[in-house]
């Protein structure tokens, strides 16, 4: 059973551009949600998606977007870009909304 | 409202001495679930453990035990005989009923010394 893959594992970018990062869910797994984790915080919810719909979203602008695939696989972008958007990505899959979620390893994105 | 409060940003200890971390949490909701992931330095986030609200039965996996206190609140982490590879960030997360996401705690750096 593969685990929840993410890709890039580092990026940077400079601050006004913008980035797409990606994520591939655990098999059988048809629930995507995205964190964003400041240097010494605790992941912050950014949104989910099930079965290819936004299901939820926390308290971020709308720069941040996503797209959920018919394989299950998500997309996170964002626009823009601000220093503060400098964090660890990480990407969660579960079989469900309200089941367990599995993490990815992340991917680190500067913003200079 | 929900809230996460782990009040213990850095522990440290030698290795074989037990530790306790600490988790109190805030929800309106009756049916809410609590868990518990260890962050390496890797980075990547590994589920430890998923308890419900409704199943106060304290749990212990090999060295690791969680003691679940809907009276105070509570949903603590004890590792005993700590070992090297325990050193971690370990947060403490609340998912309420009937909501999509997880709602972490700020973590707690622990550090077991050779």
């Amino acid at each position: 059973e593969t685990g929840v893959t993410q890709s890039p594992t580092h990026l940077i970018k400079t601050r006004g551009q913008q980035v797409t990062l990606r994520c591939s869910s655990q098999s059988g797994h048809n629930t995507v949600s995205w964190y964003q984790q400041a240097l010494g915080q605790g992941p912050q919810f950014i949104f989910q998606y099930y079965r290819e719909e936004e299901n939820g979203r926390g308290n971020f602008p709308p720069r941040f977007s996503g797209l959920q695939f018919p394989n299950y696989s998500s997309e996170l972008n964002v626009n823009a870009l601000e220093l503060d958007d400098s964090a660890l990505y990480l990407c969660a899959s579960s079989s469900s909304f309200a089941d367990t979620q599995y993490f990815g390893p992340g991917t680190r994105l500067t913003v200079l | 409202a929900q809230k996460v409060t782990q009040a213990q940003t850095e522990i440290s200890v030698v290795e074989k001495e037990d530790v306790t971390l600490d988790c109190v949490y805030e929800t309106r909701d009756t049916t809410y679930y609590l868990f518990w992931y260890k962050q390496p330095p890797s980075g990547e986030l590994v589920f430890l453990i998923r308890r419900n609200s409704f199943d106060e039965q304290n749990e212990i996996s090999g060295r690791y035990s969680w003691n679940f206190q809907k009276s105070t609140s509570s949903f603590n982490f004890t590792i005993t005989a700590s070992q090297v590879v325990d050193s971690a960030v370990y947060f403490c997360a609340l998912h309420q009923g009937g909501a999509n996401n997880l709602f972490f705690g700020t973590g707690t750096r622990l550090t077991v010394i050779p």
